[in-house]
């Protein structure tokens, strides 16, 4: 089975829009930490957040949010106020436990329209 | 601070031929993984390190792959007898705790 699935291959968002990313994972482990990355043309990957497993808050950076919903082993990114530079590819990624092995997804393109 | 660097950020190779690749991390980071991207698809992870020693590997990651840290600083990773579907980016990160930074990426491509 699939770690992490990111079943939206593209979304497109209207400039100053909401937009939200979504990201499944599959563990049996009761620790892990959650990620999401960004990954503009140019091709180099941006850490965006981090949701560790028994953080009760949603995490929250600037403009990016993550909606945790353990129950439904769910860990989607909210974009806020989009702007055009945040068109890029995003990757949601996922560590278990105390192991040093990432697991990430398939990615979902978002292209911000004006 | 001037970030992971990877070198050489391109690279054309024959069927056959070894290559290695060179990643330097952000000075203070004692954690380092590399990870082989392909197009379409997310990072896949090879290899990791704390300090010098390869504390974890990818059971994906064929024999002809190899990686070294020797003084905990940079890092190599060599592919031998390279293959077409070695052709991919391969990625560096380097970390402290659980947020990695990236480099720009090695792309190799095998005619």
């Amino acid at each position: 089975a699939q770690k992490i699935t990111q079943t939206q291959p593209g979304m497109f968002v209207q400039e100053k829009e909401a937009v939200t990313l979504d990201c499944t994972y599959d563990t049996s482990d009761q620790s892990y930490g959650l990620f999401w990355y960004k990954q503009p043309s140019s091709g180099e990957m941006i850490f965006l957040i981090y949701q560790g497993s028994y953080d009760e808050q949603n995490a929250t950076e600037g403009r990016y949010s993550l909606n945790f919903q353990k129950a439904r082993k769910s860990a989607n990114l909210v974009i806020s106020a989009s702007q055009l530079g945040d068109s890029a590819m995003y990757f949601c990624a996922m560590r278990e436990g105390t192991g040093n092995q990432f697991y990430f997804g398939t990615g979902t393109s978002l292209t911000v329209i004006p | 601070d001037t970030g992971v660097s990877q070198d050489p950020r391109h690279k054309i190779t024959k069927r056959g031929q070894n290559v290695t690749f060179r990643c330097d991390p952000i000075s203070e980071h004692n954690r380092l993984y590399w990870y082989r991207q392909t197009l379409g698809q997310g990072p896949e992870f090879l290899t990791y390190f704390q300090n010098e020693a390869q504390l974890e590997k990818s059971r994906l990651l064929s024999d002809r792959f190899s990686a070294e840290r020797p003084k905990g600083s940079f890092s190599t990773l060599e592919i031998q007898r390279t293959e077409q579907g070695d052709s991919a980016m391969y990625l560096c990160a380097s970390s402290t705790g659980y947020e990695q930074y990236f480099g720009p990426g090695t792309r190799l491509t095998v005619t």
